[in-house]
Formats: structure tokens, C-alpha cells, sequence
């Protein structure tokens, strides 16, 4: 049974452009968990999706970041005009019913 | 709003010791995990305590909840190196997760 599965684990953009990161949840997971983790700090909560449904998104910036999770495909997470504070590691979680996240290799976002 | 804070924020000890890592959070909650992070990795699940007086133990470490408290600790007994890592409490709802900052554990031989 594969884990959580996170693509690209490393991300380089420049100021500007934009980045997509994508989460597969484990197999029989349908929700879905969007974190930031900024250098030598925890994690902070961004947004909880289901299928097709954003149930959460109060830790998202109102600017710049949306996220989905289509009733096919990856969850995905979207940073338009990405800048240099944009730059962390973003960890994505999955599980069955809101219950105990295990949580993917993440993605390390390098803005330049 | 939901305030989780963990001490010590750095941990440096010596292999064999016991040492307690202490979680407090600020409103009461239903849940409280422990997670570890090797660097540069992901987080690894270890605990979920679900009630007041909760004890879970796995190896060499053990995790007690205090709801009343608002505290959880986290002992570790007779340190070894492959302890080495950062190590977070989060707490619920389970759908909103609040993480502590994190208390990095370096064990030396």
C-alpha cells in the first residue's frame, strides 16, 4: 500500500511564476491536507479538502494560493506570482475520516 | 486561538539519559499527536492520545496526556543515537491540526 505520494519533491521557481504541487493520497484516503512548513518551524495548516470540496482553507494567504482535489487526479496545490517568502517546504496529509494524517515527503519550494 | 508551545525547543543529551519534552496548548482539545522528523524528511506518526490520563508507550519513548493540564509529555528512556531527530506535537479538531515549533533531539555517544 503506497504512502502519500508528493510530486516534485524539489521545486526551483523564479519570482513571478508560478508553482504547482501535486499530493496522491493513500489508497482509501479521500481527504486531504495542505501544510506549510517554513525553516526551524512547525508546521502551519493551510487548507482540508475532499473530493471535489474545499472544507477548510482559513490557513490559506487570500492572495496568490488555491488548492483542489478533483474527483479524478492528484490533489493540487497552486501558487501564482510565486516570491521569495513563498519559499518552505509544503507537506501534504491524507486520511480517512478526519483521523490520524500520515503525511507525504513534501515538497521543498525554492523561490529565487 | 488554538496556541500549542513545546519545551525544550533543543535538546542535547547524552546516550542512556531520560529526558521529558513537554507539549502545552492554550483551549481544549480532543486529540493530541506526536510526530517525528528526521531532516530534510517527512513526519512520521508515533502517538495519538484520545482521553485525560492516556499513556502510550512504544520502545523507548512514552507519551502522557493531561487534559485538565492542557499538557502532554513525551519521555524518552536511556537515549540512544537513533533518537536523534525533531520531534512535534499537534493538536485537533483532527481536520485543522495545530503544531508546537518543535523540539530537536541530538543524542551523542
Amino acid at each position: 500500500n503506497a504512502g502519500v505520494m508528493q510530486n516534485p519533491r524539489h521545486l526551483v521557481r523564479r519570482r513571478g511564476q508560478e508553482a504547482r504541487l501535486r499530493c496522491s493520497p493513500m489508497k482509501g484516503h479521500s481527504h486531504v491536507y495542505w501544510y506549510r512548513q517554513l525553516p526551524e518551524e512547525g508546521l502551519k495548516f493551510m487548507v482540508y479538502l475532499q473530493k471535489e470540496n474545499i472544507i477548510d482553507e482559513s490557513g490559506m494567504p487570500k492572495e496568490r494560493f488555491s488548492a483542489e482535489f478533483p474527483k479524478e487526479g492528484p490533489s493540487i496545490l497552486r501558487i501564482q506570482q510565486v516570491v521569495r517568502g513563498d519559499s518552505a517546504a509544503y507537506f501534504c496529509a491524507s486520511s480517512t475520516l478526519p483521523d490520524t494524517q500520515y503525511f507525504g515527503p513534501g515538497t521543498r519550494l525554492t523561490v529565487l | 486561538e488554538l496556541k500549542v508551545e513545546q519545551n525544550p525547543l533543543f535538546l542535547s543529551m547524552q546516550e542512556g539519559k531520560n529526558y521529558t519534552i513537554y507539549c502545552n496548548y492554550s483551549t481544549t482539545s480532543d486529540r493530541l499527536y506526536w510526530y517525528r522528523q528526521d531532516p530534510g524528511k517527512s513526519l512520521e506518526s508515533l502517538f495519538v492520545l484520545l482521553s485525560n490520563g492516556a499513556v502510550k508507550q512504544e520502545g523507548r519513548l512514552m507519551a502522557s496526556l493531561d487534559t485538565k493540564a492542557r499538557l502532554s509529555t513525551l519521555h524518552i528512556t536511556a537515549a540512544v543515537h537513533d533518537l536523534s531527530a525533531t520531534y512535534f506535537c499537534a493538536v485537533g479538531p483532527a481536520q485543522k491540526l495545530v503544531f508546537g515549533q518543535g523540539t530537536r533531539l541530538t543524542i551523542n555517544p
